[in-house]
């Protein structure tokens, strides 16, 4: 079973911080992550994407992906309470019948910034 | 407006039932995908078309449910006889033809409720 594993959480942190949300995979042929954010009652948006090892940076987001050790997070600077939501994990692993790559989840990590 | 669409946006049914729910991808997006989401859990993959050809399926998905996408533009998932454990959020998303490395985007979504 290839899988997508995150905390769900909570995780709190105060208006300003840096909120880290963290994540690992099981399919060593993945190779692309993408990271969404869920509002409560609401739909999945795209916030992130990263293919290679390292950093990218996009405003107040920066992801991070570590190959070796199938490790990728999302980093939220000067967190606001607006951020507050539900994190996924994603990254596209092999289907049953080979030759397709499925977008697979974790469960998400819910954040909360408090003022 | 040029993302994916869902409808209907929410639908009550009484167990027993049988429910249609239609997605319409983004135009250019060749990859469709239907997923299930259950409270405090991530989308959870029921099946994936490219153009019309449906090449995964989850091995969860029970036989009650189908999915079809004529022509390879919208496509439609149907459950047969409803639970109430069919109660969930149905997302779709589509991306597009390309390498693995594509991101998906979501519609709204389809609250069911099986009363």
């Amino acid at each position: 079973q290839k899988e997508v594993e995150q905390n769900s959480g909570p995780l709190s942190v105060p208006e300003g911080a840096i909120a880290s949300l963290n994540c690992t995979y099981s399919d060593r042929g993945s190779q692309s992550f993408f990271w969404y954010r869920q509002y409560s009652g609401k739909s999945p948006e795209l916030i992130m994407f990263i293919y290679s090892n390292g950093d990218k940076e996009d405003g107040r987001f920066t992801a991070q992906l570590n190959k070796a050790s199938q490790y990728v997070s999302l980093l939220i600077r000067d967190s606001q309470p607006s951020d507050s939501a539900t994190y996924l994990c994603a990254a596209p692993q092999g289907g049953a019948s080979g030759g397709s790559y499925i977008p697979t989840f974790g469960r998400g990590t819910s954040l909360i910034v408090h003022p | 407006d040029t993302g994916v669409s869902q409808n209907p946006r929410h639908k009550i049914t009484k167990r027993g039932q049988n429910v249609t729910f239609r997605c319409d991808p983004i135009s250019e997006h060749n990859r469709l995908y239907w997923y299930r989401q259950t409270l405090g859990q991530g989308p959870e993959f029921l099946t994936y078309f490219q153009n019309e050809a449906q090449l995964e399926k989850s091995r969860l998905l029970s036989d009650r449910f189908s999915a079809e996408r004529p022509k390879g533009s919208f496509s439609t998932l149907e459950i047969q006889r409803t639970e109430q454990g069919d109660s969930a959020m149905y997302l779709c998303a589509s991306s597009a033809q390309g390498a693995r490395n594509t991101e998906a985007f979501f519609g709204q979504g389809t609250r069911l409720t099986v009363v």
